[in-house]
C-alpha cells in the first residue's frame, strides 16, 4: 500500500538557518502530496501541497516540489524563525475514484526547534 | 465560521472499557475523517463518514466504530480498549463529493488525548 518516509528528528537549528526536511513516498498511483505542521496543543495544519509532478508547493516561506522521478517531496526553507517550532508532517492522498476527500496517509513526523 | 471541535479534551479509561469521542465538523463540511495517533507517530486513517455513511475504513478492528449525524457532527466509539489504543484521535473535516482526481482539504480539530490504563 501508500507510505510515506520521513527523515528522522529531532531537527535543532539557530534562527535564520537553512531547513530541510527529506519526504519520500511509494504509491501506485499518482498521489496529491502535502506537508502538514502541529504546534504544541494543536491540530495539524495544512502547510503547503502540490498535487502533480513538478508542481512547487509554498506557504510562508516554506516550500516543497514533486519529485515523481525521485518520488520526493522534501520540505525547505531559507531562514527558519522561533515561531516555525513544531512536528512536520509529510503525507499523501491517493485521488484515484469519485466522491469524498481521500484519506491521508502521514509520515511519522520530524520534530523542529529553532533556537533564538 | 466555527472550525472542528473534539470533546473531551483528555479521558482516563481502564482496558476492557467503551468509550465515546465527538467531533463537530466545520460549517458546510459533510465529510469527516478520524485519525489515530499515538506518540511519536504520524496520524493512521480509522474511517470517514460521508453523508452519514461510512466511505472508507483504514486497518483497525471493528471495535472500532462511528457514527455521522444529520447535522454532520460524528462520534467515534472504541469497546473493549486495550492499553494500545492510548493516543491522540484527531478528527478533520472537509467538503465531499467532488470529481475524481480532486482533493478537498481536511480540516483538523484539536484532539482528543485518550489514556487507558
Amino acid at each position: 500500500g501508500d507510505s510515506v518516509t520521513q527523515m528522522e528528528g529531532p531537527v535543532t537549528l539557530s534562527e535564520e538557518a537553512f531547513l530541510t526536511i527529506n519526504c519520500t513516498y511509494t504509491a501506485t498511483g499518482y498521489p496529491s502530496l502535502f506537508w502538514y505542521v502541529q504546534y504544541p496543543g494543536e491540530g495539524l495544519q495544512l502547510l503547503l501541497k502540490a498535487t502533480k509532478a513538478d508542481d512547487k508547493g509554498s506557504n510562508k516561506g516554506f516550500e516543497a516540489t514533486y519529485r515523481k522521478e525521485t518520488t520526493s517531496f522534501h520540505l525547505e526553507k531559507g531562514s527558519v524563525q522561533v515561531s516555525d517550532s513544531a512536528v512536520y508532517f509529510c503525507a499523501l492522498s491517493d485521488p484515484r475514484g469519485w466522491g469524498s476527500a481521500r484519506q491521508l496517509t502521514f509520515g511519522s513526523g520530524t520534530q523542529l526547534t529553532v533556537l533564538p | 465560521e466555527t472550525g472542528v471541535t473534539q470533546s473531551p479534551t483528555h479521558l482516563i479509561k481502564t482496558r476492557g472499557q467503551q468509550v465515546t469521542l465527538r467531533c463537530s465538523s466545520q460549517s458546510g463540511h459533510n465529510t469527516v475523517s478520524w485519525y489515530q495517533q499515538a506518540l511519536g507517530q504520524g496520524p493512521q486513517f480509522i474511517f470517514q463518514y460521508y453523508r452519514e455513511e461510512e466511505n472508507g475504513r483504514g486497518n483497525f478492528p471493528p471495535r472500532f466504530s462511528g457514527l455521522q449525524f444529520p447535522n454532520y457532527s460524528s462520534e467515534l466509539n472504541v469497546n473493549a480498549l486495550e492499553l494500545d489504543d492510548s493516543a491522540l484521535y484527531l478528527c478533520a473535516s472537509s467538503l465531499g463529493g467532488g470529481l475524481a482526481g480532486s482533493y478537498n482539504e481536511q480540516f483538523f480539530g484539536p484532539g482528543t488525548r485518550l489514556t487507558v490504563l
